[in-house]
C-alpha cells in the first residue's frame, strides 16, 4: 500500500544545479500539489494540478515548475537551484476537487530535504 | 496577512496535562477545515470538521468548529510523551479553488 511516494528523500545541491524531484501515487488521484515547508512558515504550496495536463500556481511558485503528463506522477523541477530554496518539500494528493464533491483529505508523502548550498 | 492563525505556535507541557490548541480563520466561506499531526515526516490527517458545533471524537483528541467565532479547537486530553508534534490547521476555500491555506502549526512537547 504505497500511498504518495517521494524520491529522493535528501539531496544537495550546488547553486545555478537543476533537478527535479518526483512523485508518484497509486490511489487513482485527480489532485495532486507540492508544498514547502519552512521553519516558522508553516506549509506554502507551491503548484498543484487537478488532473493530467492541468497545473496551477499556488503561493510561492518562482523558481519551479511542474507537468503532470499522467494521473500518477507530478514531478517539480527546479531549474536553477538558490539557497532560498533549501527547504523540506511535500507532495500530497486527494480524490476529485470538483466543485461539491471535494471532501477528502490529503494524502501527504514522506518528503525531500533539500539544501542548496 | 495570514489568512489561517493558530496559537500557541509553541507549548510545552507534562504528561498527564490537558491542551487546547487554537486555529483562527478569516475566509468566512469554506468548504472545511482540516487538522493535521506532523512528527518527523508527513502530516497525518486527524479531522474534517465541516460543520459548526458538532464534535469530532478520536481517542483523547477531540475537535470542534465555531463558525460564529471563526474558529475551530483540537483538544487533548491525557496527553502523552507520543502526542509531541506539530499540529496543523488548514481551510480549504470555496468557489472552486484548491489552494489549501495551512496555518504555521502549533509546535506541542509532552514532557515525561
Amino acid at each position: 500500500n504505497a500511498g504518495v511516494t517521494q524520491t529522493p528523500k535528501f539531496q544537495v545541491l550546488k547553486t545555478g544545479q537543476s533537478m527535479t524531484l518526483q512523485c508518484a501515487q497509486d490511489m487513482n488521484h485527480e489532485y495532486m500539489s507540492w508544498y514547502r515547508q519552512d521553519p516558522g512558515m508553516g506549509l506554502r504550496l507551491i503548484h498543484y494540478s487537478v488532473g493530467a495536463g492541468i497545473t496551477d500556481q499556488g503561493e510561492v511558485p518562482n523558481g519551479y515548475n511542474v507537468s503532470r503528463s499522467t494521473t500518477e506522477d507530478f514531478p517539480l523541477r527546479l531549474l536553477s537551484a538558490a539557497p532560498s530554496q533549501t527547504s523540506v518539500y511535500f507532495c500530497a494528493s486527494s480524490y476529485s476537487v470538483f466543485e461539491g464533491s471535494y471532501n477528502s483529505p490529503l494524502h501527504f508523502g514522506n518528503g525531500t530535504r533539500l539544501t542548496v548550498t | 496577512e495570514d489568512k489561517v492563525v493558530q496559537s500557541p505556535l509553541s507549548l510545552v507541557v507534562h504528561e498527564g496535562d490537558t491542551v487546547t490548541l487554537n486555529c483562527s480563520y478569516e475566509v468566512t466561506n469554506f468548504r472545511s477545515l482540516l487538522w493535521y499531526k506532523q512528527e518527523k515526516k508527513a502530516p497525518t490527517f486527524l479531522f474534517m470538521l465541516t460543520s459548526s458545533g458538532i464534535e469530532k471524537k478520536s481517542g483523547r483528541l477531540s475537535s470542534i468548529l465555531d463558525k460564529k467565532e471563526l474558529s475551530s479547537i483540537l483538544n487533548i486530553t491525557a496527553t502523552q510523551t507520543g502526542d509531541s508534534a506539530i499540529y496543523l490547521c488548514a481551510l480549504v476555500p470555496q468557489g472552486g479553488s484548491e489552494k489549501l491555506v495551512f496555518g504555521k502549526g502549533t509546535k506541542l512537547t509532552v514532557n515525561p
